[in-house]
């Protein structure tokens, strides 16, 4: 158990929809890190926050937003799905951004666009 | 550009062996950082060793070991007596300096461990 939480497990959706995840960092982590993983693109980076900043972004659609509450805690917001979506959605979180620092992975979300 | 090349997409190896997993990678950066993870079939990702491009010595943790051979842009992972229970992905991945944090991943190699 790596400390770092995801809700929901699964997510079955139809498209168009709107969804959001919700990521829990383990106790005392200020960065949070989003990551899709799926067959044909491989694991991607989405976006990081920093307490509460945004400090990096990936390939992250414009479909798609994030935000890290004044808790720490995150969420990812995926509006309009489309079939290519469907993918595992990684959490990670690290105590800082330092390069040593190693990032701690949830369980992850799988969203299934239907 | 940041580039992570797993050329193995599936590796087999009998309990208690011992069993390397290949990973290139291409930066023009020179400072670096280079990280293994394990996914088993549940799904998670587990941070299994992470070696620094400055760090003298190759890193190891418990069963572990990173092969880092810094001229030929190599980060091997070196798992030693296979258990039944390291059959799953692993993935190498490169993180750059600074600030600015966009990880670039391999595809991974899907590690079978049999009795």
């Amino acid at each position: 158990d790596s400390g770092v939480t995801q809700t929901p497990k699964h997510l079955i959706t139809a498209t168009g929809q709107r969804v959001t995840l919700r990521c829990s960092p383990r106790s005392g982590d200020l960065s949070v890190y989003w990551y899709q993983q799926s067959l044909d693109q491989g694991l991607q980076f989405l976006i990081q926050y920093y307490n509460g900043e945004e400090r990096a972004k990936g390939n992250i659609l414009e479909r798609f937003s994030a935000q890290q509450f004044p808790d720490l805690h995150s969420e990812l917001n995926l509006s309009s799905l489309e079939l290519g979506d469907s993918a595992l959605y990684f959490c990670a979180s690290s105590v800082g951004q330092k390069i040593t620092d190693t990032q701690y992975f949830g369980p992850g979300t799988r969203l299934t666009v239907l | 550009a940041q580039k992570i090349t797993q050329t193995q997409p599936g590796m087999f190896v009998q309990e208690k062996e011992a069993v390397t997993l290949d990973c290139t990678y291409d930066t023009s950066d020179p400072s670096y950082g280079l990280f293994w993870y394990k996914q088993p079939s549940s799904g998670e990702m587990i941070f299994l060793i992470y070696q620094g491009s400055y760090d003298q010595q190759n890193a190891t943790e418990g069963r572990y070991s990173l092969n880092f051979q810094k001229a030929r842009k190599s980060a091997n992972l070196v798992i030693s007596a296979s258990q039944l229970g390291d059959s799953a992905m692993y993935f190498c991945a490169m993180r750059p300096p600074g600030g600015s944090y966009i990880p670039t991943f391999g595809r991974g190699t899907s590690l079978i461990v049999h009795p």
